[in-house]
């Protein structure tokens, strides 16, 4: 069964607005977790590593004052998306660690109008 | 070069063939790879992973791994429409990390 969960599945929502994608761990902690964004035919590409406790660890290129990362607890992970254009429209996806594998949420289809 | 290469593919292979799947990495002392299957539109679904040389079987699937030649393979027996999707590989970096780092992936069509 699942592992990692995350909400909402698919938001669409208007230029300038902020949105909050939640990543769950079930049945299990997840000191890190990590984000992933994932356009067309593209392959995945890692945002930043939330880490339980303290601050995201970012990607170069990846702006932390527009993608705002809590891990307030140790099975749960916010993504929030400020003032999201049409250039962030994607998939993103989460994941987090188990057992010395990576299980991955079913992702967030944005698009951003 | 790039941490982990993968023929991008398609892979197209007729139905009950074994499907050759492979990928380079450049870290010499990564110690974790995984395979994740990803069908269009979903997220990736882990399917194998392989810390040791050699090879390891589950069901259909078996992962084949030479640290000195940096290289990892997955070989799909009797393969299955079902089977079409892409597929990625990934490593973690270095010995004892957590970083994960994905190849860009290769599409398998297993035609009928």
């Amino acid at each position: 069964g699942a592992v990692v969960s995350q909400h909402p599945s698919w938001v669409i929502c208007k230029s300038g607005t902020s949105v909050k994608i939640e990543c769950r761990s079930l049945d299990f902690q997840a000191t890190t977790m990590f984000w992933y964004r994932q356009f067309p035919k593209q392959s995945l590409m890692l945002m930043a590593t939330s880490n339980e406790g303290s601050k995201a660890t970012y990607e170069q290129g990846v702006e932390k004052d527009k993608f705002l990362i809590n891990h307030a607890s140790l099975t749960l992970s916010t993504l929030t998306v400020t003032s999201a254009h049409p250039e962030d429209s994607s998939f993103y996806i989460c994941s987090a660690i188990r057992q010395n594998e990576q299980f991955f949420g079913p992702g967030t289809r944005l698009t951003v109008l | 070069q790039k941490e982990v290469e993968q023929n991008s593919g398609p892979l197209s292979v007729p139905e009950g063939a074994i499907a050759s799947l492979n990928c380079t990495y450049s870290d010499r002392v990564s110690q974790s790879f995984f395979w994740y299957r990803q069908y269009s539109g979903k997220s990736p679904e882990l399917i194998m992973s392989i810390y040791s040389n050699g090879d390891k079987e589950d069901g259909r699937f078996t992962a084949q791994l030479n640290k000195a030649s940096q290289y990892v393979s997955l070989l799909i027996r009797d393969s299955q429409p079902s089977d079409s999707a892409t597929y990625l590989c990934a490593v973690i970096l270095g010995a004892g990390g957590f970083k994960t780092i994905f190849g860009a992936g290769t599409r398998l069509f297993v035609k009928a």
